[in-house]
């Protein structure tokens, strides 16, 4: 009831293309929803965020959509860019609780050619 | 503003040696993590601690210990190294509660045991 199921592993897409990543999840109690983007060599940094209240979330290109029911949620890349070449993590929390333990998806590799 | 500062950035070890990953941050962060990143098998969470003076298990705690020594610095200590603990380790930090809003992560620390 704690995983957090990613998909795909790996995805490639064209210059200008919507890359989408999509997640699972079980625990209703979880509240809190990130997305993490790392380069190689580098630490995950929080790309966007959202909580259950909403459905959509938009930060410039990355949009989070959010299905409560389905217990899903998704990451889309508009015009997506080369630099946008990275491993992208999902994760879920009770964040509202005292340890805010994150749990991550298995990361999905994204490489976007020129 | 360094953020979470982890040492070393390399380490190479003969199975049987002992070291410690240290992990620093300048945030004011009550809660602290360290996770190990293996390819396929996203970020899995060793130990945390919620606050000073508490620490707990997460996920994959075998072959591990930690130490919390005071609110800024968070250490990971392998006693006897394996092969299996060959991997990247990552260090984070997040404030609690209400306010909790995901982690800041250091740039990790890359373990080879051979």
């Amino acid at each position: 009831q704690q995983q957090v199921k990613q998909s795909p592993q790996s995805l490639i897409v064209q210059k200008g293309g919507i890359p989408i990543i999509n997640c699972a999840y079980e625990n209703t109690a979880f509240d809190y929803f990130p997305w993490y983007q790392q380069f190689p060599g580098k630490g995950p940094a929080l790309l966007i965020a959202i909580r259950p209240d909403v459905s959509e979330k938009k930060e410039g290109r990355f949009t989070i959509s959010f299905n409560k029911s389905a217990k899903q949620f998704s990451l889309h890349i508009m015009d997506s860019q080369p630099g946008d070449s990275a491993t992208y993590f999902c994760a879920a929390s009770m964040g509202s609780s005292n340890t805010g333990k994150l749990i991550f998806g298995q990361g999905t590799t994204l490489q976007v050619k020129p | 503003n360094a953020g979470v500062t982890q040492t070393p950035k390399f380490q190479v070890l003969k199975t049987g040696q002992s070291m410690t990953l240290q992990c620093a941050q300048d945030m004011n962060h009550n809660s602290m993590y360290w996770y190990r990143q293996d390819p396929g098998m996203g970020l899995r969470l060793i130990y945390y601690s919620a606050s000073e003076g508490t620490t707990d298990k997460g996920e994959v705690p075998n072959g591990y210990n930690v130490s919390r020594l005071n609110k800024r610095e968070f250490s990971l200590r392998l006693e006897s190294a394996a092969p299996s603990q060959t991997s990247v380790y990552f260090c984070a930090s997040s404030v609690q509660g209400s306010d909790f809003y995901g982690y800041t992560f250091g740039s990790g620390t890359r373990l080879t045991v051979v």
